[in-house]
């Protein structure tokens, strides 16, 4: 059972650049949402969803896009990039009934 | 908006002591979960333990155990017989029922448990 995987683990961008992380569950968890964690702080909200075609914004969801056409994935998309998106991407999924976060093993970006 | 809060940035244990992990959180929610996370130097997220508010007992897992002050809104994790494995930042989270499929978390606590 792979639980929730994110691709790529690592990534550097120049400024300006866009990119694509992907995100996938395979335990038909309703829930989808994407953290990022910066040095010396905790996991902080950019998008969530409760289902295929619902999303909302988190608590810092400037510069970042997403979608969930499918229960399965939860991509994130950096429109243009900025080195204050330099920071660890972690992708999270939940069940309906709530509980604990199933997190992938994270991804690590850099942008020059 | 839900805060949590976690006053040590950092602390240290000799191996097999025990240690403390404090943890305060602010919500008008009345039904809600806790967590506490433990992230390694691998980054891998993993749940730690887990404790639903309507729940008077406070949950446990092994060497690992909360006290939980619904009214003084407090969830520390107590960590008995700390071994070199449990060296990782842990971090508080928070989850109401009606926000179910996100958490807000707390800034961390560095943990180092000396041999």
């Amino acid at each position: 059972n792979a639980g929730v995987t994110q691709t790529p683990k690592f990534q550097v961008l120049k400024t300006g650049q866009s990119m694509t992380l992907q995100c996938a569950q395979d335990m038909n968890h309703e829930y989808m949402s994407w953290y990022r964690q910066d040095p010396g702080m905790g996991l902080r909200l950019i998008h969530y969803s409760v289902g295929a075609g619902i999303t909302d914004q988190g608590e810092v969801p400037n510069g970042y896009n997403v979608s969930r056409s499918t229960t399965e994935d939860f991509p994130l998309r950096l429109l243009s990039a900025a080195p204050s998106q330099t920071s660890v991407y972690f992708c999270a999924s939940s069940p309906r009934y709530g509980g604990e976060l199933f997190f992938g093993e994270g991804s690590r970006l850099t942008v020059l | 908006a839900q805060t949590v809060t976690q006053s040590q940035p950092e602390m240290s244990v000799q191996e097999a002591e025990t240690v403390t992990l404090s943890c305060t959180y602010d919500t008008s929610e009345n039904n809600y979960y806790l967590f506490w996370y433990k992230q390694p130097p691998s980054r891998q997220m993993i749940l730690v333990i887990r404790q639903e508010a309507y729940k008077q007992q406070n949950a446990t897992e092994n060497r690992f155990s909360v006290n939980f002050q619904k009214a003084a809104k407090s969830f520390s994790l107590k960590i008995s017989d700390s071994q070199l494995g449990d060296t990782a930042m842990y971090f508080c989270a928070f989850m109401s029922y009606t926000n179910a499929g996100k958490s807000t978390f707390g800034d961390g606590t560095t943990l180092t448990v000396k041999p």
